[in-house]
């Protein structure tokens, strides 16, 4: 069965330093690619995916992530990360040449950013 | 425009208990899903839904039924609680099937079962 890790379980970074949050998928075929953010107290929302072309994607509030296929990975970064990027975070994968189409999530990487 | 809408927002249930957790969306949404959100394991599928009268289960879906009789609802059954049904439920909706369309999350059913 296809799965998604993210190995990063808790990040702890100073306000301006940069981010990098790991992701692999294990599926080998045609994919598409998200991460969310869950803020404390809210609900998931969509920060960017990848469905094919460039596979630098860039997101809301600064976020991007590249797609390396050889690697099976889609790692989040951000430059600069703000006390209000604190959060979860959730890569999902769905498989373009299966009947599913349900997402998989990691198990998700919480990042603390102290001012 | 309310989005997806999810109730209780909070339920204590005792074990053997059933309960029902609503879902509705006004967005013409075809595609439906629950997932149930536990801590260090993400967010798994429960059962999902491409259409009124069409359901199939997902990763977990024991313990748990679904029924699809309008496309604008999608309530998740509990059957008989369990104190391992713990976890924090959420309802999502998107266009279609197509994977690439957005996902929209309801904010979320705290369960506890004692």
């Amino acid at each position: 069965a296809q799965s998604v890790s993210q190995h990063n379980h808790h990040v702890i970074l100073s306000e301006a330093a940069s981010l990098e949050l790991g992701c692999n998928y294990s599926y080998g075929g045609t994919v598409n690619l998200f991460w969310y953010v869950q803020y404390p107290g809210q609900h998931l929302q969509l920060l960017l995916k990848y469905f094919s072309g460039d596979p630098l994607v860039k997101g809301i509030k600064g976020f991007e992530a590249e797609f390396i296929k050889s690697k099976f990975s889609f790692n989040l970064r951000k430059p600069s990360v703000q006390w209000s990027d604190t959060a979860e975070y959730f890569c999902a994968v769905n498989p373009m040449d299966t009947g599913r189409r349900a997402l998989t999530f990691g198990s998700g990487t919480r990042l603390q950013v102290q001012p | 425009n309310a989005g997806v809408t999810q109730t209780p927002k909070f339920q204590v249930l005792k074990t053997g208990q059933s309960m029902t957790l609503q879902c509705a969306q006004d967005m013409n949404h075809e595609y439906m899903s629950w997932y149930r959100q536990d801590p260090g394991m993400g967010l798994r599928l429960i059962h999902y839904s491409v259409g009124a009268g069409i359901t199939d289960q997902g990763e977990v879906p024991n313990g748990y039924n679904v029924s699809r009789s309008t496309t604008e609802d999608f309530p998740l059954r509990l059957l008989s609680a369990a104190p391992s049904q713990t976890s924090v439920y959420f309802c999502a909706s998107r266009l279609d099937s197509f994977s690439g369309n957005t996902i929209y999350f309801g904010e979320g059913s705290w369960l506890t079962v004692v």
